[in-house]
């Protein structure tokens, strides 16, 4: 079966300082992966997705990169925080090729200071 | 105006009420999804649908593709059922090697009281 992994589960930064978060999913090959945020009072946005290892689309611009250095891993970063990248980071997949469903790791609470 | 409006924001209920949560969209989509965010803020799938009506236990979810309007029905509410369900279309993106992407409603806080 399929699992999806994100850590930390929760994180506190300092303003400025450099980010990395951590998507790897199990079970599957080739998956598309998807990065969101959901900032307090807001919905899910779409920050990155990518259908393959290097392909990474950005959805709006914002501080944050994304990277998919493996088939199954995908990494959010970012090299200086701001008060407004606080929020819940959520990495989700699903399977290339027509399926329109997504599966959501359990998050990470990031809270800039 | 955002492409997936719900309604309402937020909701309380009494334990064993009927509950009923709307969806509306303004684009066209491959499928619509009810999802779950439990108050640590894990997302569960609780229904994809593209026509009609599925039902899982207590929860009912039936989409209108003409009108562009979704509703979810829980019967018999329980405590355990308070969470933030959140409605989301899917919709073919061609850009770059193309993908279906959700477009996300904002939310609708249940809390079902005892």
């Amino acid at each position: 079966s399929q699992t999806i992994h994100q850590w930390p589960a929760t994180l506190v930064q300092p303003v400025g300082s450099p980010l990395s978060l951590e998507c790897t999913v199990e079970g599957t090959s080739n998956p598309n992966l998807y990065w969101y945020r959901q900032a307090a009072g807001r919905g899910l946005q779409l920050l990155f997705y990518s259908v393959g290892i290097g392909q990474i689309s950005s959805e709006v611009p914002q501080n944050l990169s994304a990277s998919r250095p493996q088939d199954r891993q995908f990494i959010l970063s970012s090299k200086k925080l701001l008060l407004s990248d606080s929020g819940f980071y959520l990495c989700a997949w699903s399977v290339q090729a027509g399926s329109y469903e997504q599966y959501f790791g359990p998050g990470t609470r990031l809270t800039v200071t | 105006k955002n492409e997936v409006e719900q309604s309402p924001q937020n909701l309380t209920a009494q334990e064993g009420e009927f509950i009923t949560i709307n969806c509306s969209y303004s684009v066209g989509i491959s499928a619509l999804h009810w999802l779950q965010q439990h108050p640590g803020g894990g997302i569960v799938s609780l229904f994809m649908l593209s026509s009609g009506k599925k039902k899982h236990g207590r929860l009912i979810a039936t989409i209108n593709i003409q009108e562009k309007h979704s509703s979810l029905h829980i019967t018999a509410s329980h405590p355990r059922d308070s969470a933030v369900y959140i409605c989301a279309v899917s919709t073919f993106r061609h850009s770059g090697a193309g993908s279906y992407q959700l477009t996300f409603g904002k939310g609708t806080k249940l809390s079902v009281i005892p």
